[in-house]
C-alpha cells in the first residue's frame, strides 16, 4: 500500500516569513493530494488539495506543488501569521484492495512567532 | 447544517469496560471513517464504512467494531477497553472514497 513521509516533524518561523513542508509518497497511481490544518483541540480542516493532473495550485497564502516524477509534493505557506500555528497534515489518495483511502502523513507542528 | 458530530466529547474508562462511540453526519454522505490519533502518529483508519448496513476493516482495527444501521451514523464500539486504546478519535464522511473528508470534532479517550 501507501506510504506517506512528512518532513519536518516541527517547523518555527518568524511572523512574515514563509513556511515549507514536504511529504513524499510511493505508489505513483496516487493521484488526490489533500493538506488539512488542525489547531489545537479541534477537527483537521481541509485547507488546500492538489490532483496529479497539475503541478501546483495556489490560494491566497498557500500553495502547493506536485512532482509526481519524484513522487513528492509541498505546502507553501507565505507571509506566515500567528493563526497560522498549527498542525499540518498531508494525505495522498492510495489504493487498497478494492478500495480508494488515504494515508496520511505524521503531521508538521508550525509555531509562527510573533 | 452541523456536518459531523461526535459523542461524547470526552471519556475516561478502566481497563476491562466497554462504551460506544457515536457518529452522526447530515450530508448525506455514503462514505464514513473512524480514525484514531496518536501523537506523531498522523490518523490512522480503524474502520470504514461505504455505505448503509456496511463496514470493512482499515489499517488498525482490533479491539474495534462498528456498526452502519443507519446511512447517517456510524457506531464505533469497544468491548474490552485497554490502555493502549487511549487516544483521540475522529469521525470523518465523504461523498465517495475519493472526494473530501469532513471531520468530526473528535472524542478524547483515556483508558486507565
Amino acid at each position: 500500500g501507501e506510504n506517506v513521509e512528512q518532513h519536518p516533524s516541527t517547523l518555527s518561523v518568524q511572523e512574515g516569513d514563509s513556511a515549507v513542508i514536504k511529504c513524499t509518497y510511493s505508489d505513483s497511481a496516487s493521484n488526490y493530494f489533500p493538506w488539512y490544518k488542525q489547531e489545537l483541540g479541534k477537527r483537521p480542516q481541509l485547507i488546500i488539495d492538489i490532483r496529479s493532473n497539475v503541478g501546483e495550485k495556489k490560494d491566497q497564502r498557500i500553495a502547493v506543488t506536485l512532482n509526481k516524477t519524484a513522487k513528492h509534493f509541498s505546502l507553501h505557506i507565505t507571509e506566515t501569521q500567528p493563526e497560522d500555528s498549527a498542525v499540518y497534515f498531508c494525505a495522498a489518495l492510495g489504493r487498497s484492495y478494492n478500495f480508494n483511502k488515504f494515508y496520511f502523513g505524521s503531521g508538521t507542528k508550525l509555531n509562527v512567532k510573533p | 447544517n452541523a456536518g459531523v458530530t461526535q459523542t461524547p466529547k470526552f471519556r475516561v474508562l478502566k481497563t476491562g469496560q466497554s462504551m460506544t462511540l457515536l457518529c452522526a453526519q447530515d450530508m448525506n454522505h455514503e462514505y464514513m471513517y473512524w480514525y484514531r490519533q496518536d501523537p506523531g502518529m498522523g490518523l490512522r483508519l480503524i474502520h470504514y464504512s461505504v455505505g448503509e448496513g456496511t463496514t470493512a476493516k482499515g489499517e488498525v482495527p482490533d479491539g474495534y467494531n462498528v456498526s452502519r444501521l443507519k446511512k447517517q451514523n456510524f457506531l464505533l464500539g469497544l468491548e474490552s477497553a485497554a490502555p493502549s486504546q487511549t487516544s483521540v478519535y475522529f469521525c470523518a464522511s465523504s461523498f465517495t472514497s475519493g472526494r473530501t473528508q469532513y471531520f468530526g470534532p473528535g472524542t478524547r479517550l483515556l483508558v486507565l
